[in-house]
């Protein structure tokens, strides 16, 4: 079973100040995705990065993944409050199969005004 | 229309009951998904259907009994369900189902209480 470790699980910051939220693995995924869920919505696609050390921007966030793919961080520069909910990664399993994707636990978000 | 609508939003529950979750996508997706989200766990795959064909049931108890009719429509039976049970049930679809998941769109969910 592959699993994915998230961390930190909670995190709480004021606005305005930057954060790094992991995502480690022992396997590796031939591509990972991040999902940002919010109270009462389902989970949001926000980016998928495929090539080892490939780094995606997003507005004020960035995401990198790993050079041996397994594993992953999102950074967010100057915290909105809008940036508030779950952030879940998930990973393709390296030479697919019928599982589908591997989630991780989470890392919940809050940004205080 | 939403890319991926649930019904009901919150279902209130006995243990003896019997009742269905509802799942409908307009996205013209071929793979259609149930997950299950509890406190403090990762997404569980549930079902997965590609083609209207089940291809996954990871050792899900029987008291969950899916269908899919179509392409677009996917149900949830539940049957005597247990107090841990209770979860945020989310369906889910993407284009294809070959090996490869790709990007997955979430409904909102259905919030699920067995007392």
């Amino acid at each position: 079973t592959q699993l994915l470790e998230q961390s930190p699980q909670f995190l709480s910051i004021q606005e305005g100040e930057n954060l790094t939220v992991y995502c480690n693995s022992s396997s590796v995924f031939s591509s990972l995705q991040w999902y940002r869920q919010e109270p009462g919505e389902g989970p949001v696609l926000l980016v998928t990065v495929v090539t080892g050390g490939e780094v995606k921007k997003l507005k004020r966030l960035t995401f990198q993944f790993g050079d041996a793919r397994k594993d992953s961080s999102l950074h967010i520069t100057a915290a909105q409050t809008g940036d508030t909910g779950l952030y879940l990664c998930a990973g393709e399993p390296a030479g697919g199969g019928a599982d589908g994707l591997t989630f991780g636990k989470g890392t919940h978000l809050i940004i205080q005004p | 229309e939403t890319g991926v609508t649930q019904t009901p939003r919150h279902l209130v529950m006995g243990m003896t009951n019997k009742k269905s979750l509802k799942c409908e996508q307009h996205l013209g997706h071929n793979a259609m998904y149930w997950y299950k989200q509890s406190a403090k766990k990762p997404l569980e795959l549930m079902f997965v259907y590609s083609l209207e064909e089940r291809v996954e049931n990871n050792s899900v108890p029987s008291r969950f009994s899916p269908e899919c009719p179509n392409s677009s429509h996917l149900f949830l039976h539940l049957h005597t369900l247990q107090p841990e049970d209770s979860a945020l049930y989310l369906c889910a679809s993407s284009q294809d189902h070959a090996g490869y998941t790709g990007e997955l769109f979430f409904g909102e969910g259905s919030r699920l209480t067995v007392l």
